[in-house]
C-alpha cells in the first residue's frame, strides 16, 4: 500500500545551519505530496505542498521537490531559526484521497 | 474562514469506559478524516468519510471504535470500551476534491487511566 518514510529524529542544529529531512514514498499512481508542521502545543499546518513530478513547493524560506525517479520530496532550508524548531511530517494524498503521513522529524535549533 | 472545530480539547477516562468526540469541518468540505496520533508517532488514518458515506475504514479497529457523519457535515468518533492503548491524540481534518491539502483541528488529547 502507499506509504511515506521519513528520516528520524530528533535533529539538533544550530541558528543559521542548513536543514534537510529526508522523505521518500511509495505510492500507485501519482500522489500530490505535502510537509506539515506541528510547533509545540499547536495543531498540524501545511507547510508546503507540491502536486506533480519536478514540481517545488516553498515556503517560509522552506523548499522540497518532488523527485518521482527517486520518489523522494526532501526538505531543506537554506539557514534555520530558532523559530523553526517543531516537528516536521512529510505526507501523501493518494489517489483514493487518502493522506499518509510519515513518523516525524523533530527539530531543535538552537541559538 | 473558519478552521476545523473539534471538541473537546482534553478527556481523561478509566478504561473500559466510553467516550465520544465531536468535529465540524470548514464548511464545504466534501471529505472528513479521523486520525490517531500516539505520542511520537505520525498520525495514522482511521476513518474517512466522502459526504456522509465512509470511504476508508480499513484501520477502524471496530470492535471498539465507531464514527458517524450525519448529514455530511460533523462527525462523532466513539470509543466504547476504551482500553489504555487508546491513550493519543485524536485529530479531524477536512479536504476538498483534487490536489488539495486536508486542513487539520487541534485534536482531542485522550488518556485512558
Amino acid at each position: 500500500g502507499d506509504s511515506v518514510t521519513q528520516m528520524e529524529g530528533p535533529v539538533t542544529l544550530s541558528e543559521e545551519a542548513f536543514l534537510t529531512i529526508n522523505c521518500t514514498y511509495t505510492a500507485t499512481g501519482y500522489p500530490s505530496l505535502f510537509w506539515y508542521v506541528q510547533y509545540p502545543g499547536e495543531g498540524l499546518q501545511l507547510l508546503l505542498k507540491a502536486t506533480k513530478a519536478d514540481d517545488k513547493g516553498s515556503n517560509k524560506g522552506f523548499e522540497a521537490t518532488y523527485r518521482k525517479e527517486t520518489t523522494s520530496f526532501h526538505l531543506e532550508k537554506g539557514s534555520v531559526q530558532v523559530s523553526d524548531s517543531a516537528v516536521y511530517f512529510c505526507a501523501l494524498r493518494a489517489t483514493g484521497n487518502q493522506f499518509y503521513f510519515g513518523t516525524g522529524t523533530s527539530l531543535t535549533v538552537i541559538p | 474562514e473558519a478552521g476545523v472545530a473539534q471538541s473537546p480539547r482534553y478527556k481523561i477516562i478509566e478504561k473500559r469506559q466510553s467516550v465520544a468526540f465531536w468535529c465540524n469541518p470548514i464548511s464545504g468540505h466534501a471529505t472528513l478524516y479521523w486520525y490517531q496520533q500516539i505520542l511520537g508517532q505520525g498520525p495514522k488514518l482511521l476513518i474517512q468519510f466522502q459526504n456522509n458515506g465512509v470511504v476508508d475504514d480499513s484501520q477502524l479497529p471496530k470492535d471498539r471504535f465507531s464514527a458517524e457523519r450525519l448529514k455530511g457535515v460533523d462527525s462523532t468518533l466513539k470509543i466504547q470500551p476504551a482500553k489504555l492503548e487508546d491513550s493519543a491524540v485524536y485529530l479531524c481534518a477536512s479536504s476538498l476534491e483534487g490536489n488539495t491539502e486536508a486542513f487539520f483541528g487541534q485534536g482531542t488529547r485522550l488518556t485512558v487511566v
